[in-house]
């Protein structure tokens, strides 16, 4: 069965520093990945998804991931972090590539803090 | 937009009461879930639907039922509530297949006393 992993619970960084969140999934073929953000108090929102080609997948509020098939792996990074990118982080993936009727598996989240 | 309304924000409910926790998305999507956000736990599937008057058991289906009369709408039901229960519910829709960005609510924080 697909599982997904997010090892780092909370993470806390400063403004303008860069961000790396990590994301190990376990799938035997090329699964479809994604990553949510949840703003305290609301729903999930998409920042990106890799389905397949290029492995660097560009996102919304300057977010990007990297998927490497070789380290079962799709980090997410973004290079200068601002105060509002304060939020819940979670990784997920697609339950059935191919015969999936759309439903996700997530990870446990990670939370980041963001410093002054 | 897509929009998905989950029409209970805050509920503080009884042990042993029912409990409709209702969802609407007004995007004509084919799929529909109910996941339950707890801390440390993520998100955890209950039911989702794929279709009207279908639906499939998540991971966690125990003590919950669904029902999915028109296309639109999704319910969550939680026939006797007890404490443990207590949690945050998240409801979501997206088309059909695999790949399809999921679009979520803004949950319902449901108590149990």
């Amino acid at each position: 069965a697909q599982s997904v992993t997010q090892p780092d619970i909370h993470i806390t960084v400063s403004e303008g520093a860069s961000l790396e969140l990590r994301c190990n999934y376990s799938y035997g073929a090329t699964p479809y990945l994604f990553w949510y953000v949840q703003s305290p108090g609301q729903g999930l929102q998409l920042l990106l998804k890799y389905f397949s080609g290029d492995t660097l997948v560009q996102g919304i509020k300057g977010f990007e991931a990297e998927f490497k098939r070789s380290q079962s792996s799709f980090n997410l990074r973004k290079p200068s972090v601002h105060w509002s990118d304060a939020a819940e982080y979670f990784c997920a993936v697609d339950n059935d590539y191919g015969g999936s009727q759309g439903n996700l598996i997530f990870g446990k989240g990670t939370k980041l803090s963001v410093k002054p | 937009d897509v929009k998905v309304t989950q029409s209970s924000r805050y509920l503080v409910k009884r042990t042993g009461e029912k409990v409709f926790l209702e969802c609407v998305q007004d995007m004509d999507h084919e799929n529909m879930f109910w996941y339950r956000q707890d801390p440390g736990l993520g998100l955890r599937l209950i039911y989702f639907s794929y279709d009207v008057k279908m639906k499939e058991k998540g991971d966690i289906p125990e003590g919950y039922s669904v029902s999915r009369e028109k296309k639109e709408r999704f319910s969550l039901i939680l026939e006797s509530a007890s404490t443990n229960q207590t949690s945050m519910y998240l409801c979501a829709s997206s088309p059909p297949g695999g790949g399809n960005t999921i679009y979520f609510g803004e949950g319902s924080w449901l108590t149990v006393v």
